[in-house]
């Protein structure tokens, strides 16, 4: 039980949909990270939020969007999917002092 | 993206064995984690150093921060069959910061 929760588990869909993940956080954790993990690799960055505004984002194109709410549940949001969105996407949430990111078991994506 | 170097990229061995990763990097990093992934579920902190030169042990498990700030290593000591996953370092820029660049990962497979 790692306290960080994601839905669904698996998803699949077509290239040029839209896609929301979710992502359910511990309470107090008002850190909240997405990543992009595709096969074979290590996950990579997508963006960070921090008291429901957004303060770090990695080299992801704007249809990769998100929100954070106060109930420190958060969504991924990626608009016209393409063929290498497929991937594995976690989500990671972390309390305000020192410490690791917690990561959640993630959503496996597949754009057919 | 940006990743970690991190080798060796897969070790198979014999349960009682021990074994070692390590984790360079052509930046400074000011923490170093070391994370586990299981398949299909999300990186469990394994260890994490927050000071160059910092030596810390979890059970089985001792990782140290490099003293250039820029490698990690981390030894598994009498391997048992659990063990077998996925091993990924991580680096951090600065506590607080935006976010993880994780290495490619170390497949480790144990033979009983």
């Amino acid at each position: 039980e790692t306290g960080v929760t994601q839905s669904p588990t698996h998803l699949i869909k077509t290239r040029g949909q839209q896609v929301t993940l979710r992502c359910s956080s511990q309470s107090g954790h008002n850190t909240v990270s997405w990543y992009q993990q595709a096969l074979g690799q290590g996950p990579q960055f997508i963006f960070q939020y921090y008291r429901e505004e957004e303060n770090g984002r990695g080299n992801f194109p704007p249809r990769f969007s998100g929100l954070q709410f106060p109930n420190y549940s958060s969504e991924l949001n990626v608009n016209a999917l393409e063929l290498d969105d497929s991937a594995l996407y976690l989500c990671a949430s972390r309390l305000p002092s020192l410490g690791g990111y917690t990561f959640g078991s993630g959503t496996r994506l597949t754009v057919v | 993206g940006q990743q970690l170097n991190q080798s060796p990229q897969s070790m198979f061995i014999q349960e009682g064995e021990d074994v070692s990763m390590n984790c360079t990097s052509s930046s400074i990093f000011n923490t170093w984690l070391w994370y586990k992934q299981d398949p299909g579920e999300g990186p469990v902190l394994l260890i994490a150093l927050y000071k160059a030169g910092e030596l810390t042990s979890n059970g089985r498990l001792t990782a140290q921060f490099g003293i250039t700030r820029k490698d990690s290593f981390l030894n598994i000591s009498a391997s048992i069959p659990s063990d077998v996953g996925i091993y990924f370092c991580a680096g951090q820029w600065e506590e607080g910061a935006q976010k993880l660049v994780f290495g490619q990962g170390t497949r480790l497979t144990i033979n009983p």
